[in-house]
């Protein structure tokens, strides 16, 4: 299995612009996870999926950020229009089960000028 | 929500065992105690979970206490790859708001 793949690895765009993130969990997987790190807040949740349904989206900062999950084996996760405090690594993971542990991905570093 | 205490770093001798206490005085009875390691800018590892037994594996040990209000992990034999940002989490059923919370976490350095 390959695991978890996000992309891209790095993106550098300037303040305005929509930002597109991509996430594939791994197959089999019911559980999707979308967190972003920076150094001030640690690891924060955004939003989770069950079954490519939305179940917890509290942690999406605001309306500016949104995410989808069209079917089981994509997700994406949209900023637009993206600001500088935007910058930070955004993880994608998914899990099997409600109690079972998860799988990252490497992340994607954004940037936003 | 279940969230966790932990100090934000420490340091510890190659070769020794590094226990890393993590605190979770609100935990139910139905959360599951979860550990997961971040080495520099990856994603982070799982790595060990239990409820309310104490659990070993290849990696690490994990010590829960009776009352369920704290745990300890403990790296028998540290090396210089376990420096890493470690992460103590609690999860329990979905829609109770104790999805996977990390945190800031303990920053392990392993010293020569």
């Amino acid at each position: 299995d390959a695991g978890v793949i996000q992309s891209p690895r790095h993106e550098v765009t300037e303040m305005g612009q929509e930002v597109t993130l991509r996430c594939k969990p791994i197959s089999g997987h019911d559980y999707l996870f979308w967190y972003r790190q920076t150094m001030m807040r640690g690891l924060e949740l955004l939003i989770y999926f069950n079954n490519n349904v939305p179940i917890d989206d509290s942690g999406m900062p605001e309306d500016r950020f949104s995410a989808k999950m069209p079917n089981a084996s994509f997700s994406t996760l949209k900023i637009q229009p993206s600001e500088p405090r935007d910058s930070a690594v955004y993880f994608c993971a998914s899990s099997r089960g409600v109690y079972e542990k998860l799988f990252f991905g490497s992340g994607t570093q954004l940037s936003v000028l | 929500d279940a969230k966790t205490t932990q100090p934000p770093s420490m340091d510890c001798a190659e070769g020794r065992a590094a226990n890393l206490p993590c605190n979770h005085s609100t935990i139910s009875g139905n959360e599951y105690v979860y550990w997961y390691r971040q080495i520099h800018s990856q994603g982070p590892q799982y790595i060990i979970h239990g409820l309310k037994n104490n659990e070993t594996n290849e990696m690490a040990s994990l010590i829960i206490t009776e009352d369920r209000k704290s745990s300890t992990l403990i790296l028998p034999h540290a090396t210089l790859r376990d420096t890493a940002v470690y992460y103590c989490i609690v999860r329990g059923m979905p829609n109770t708001g104790n999805q996977f919370y990390f945190g800031t976490g303990t920053s392990l350095t392993v010293i020569p």
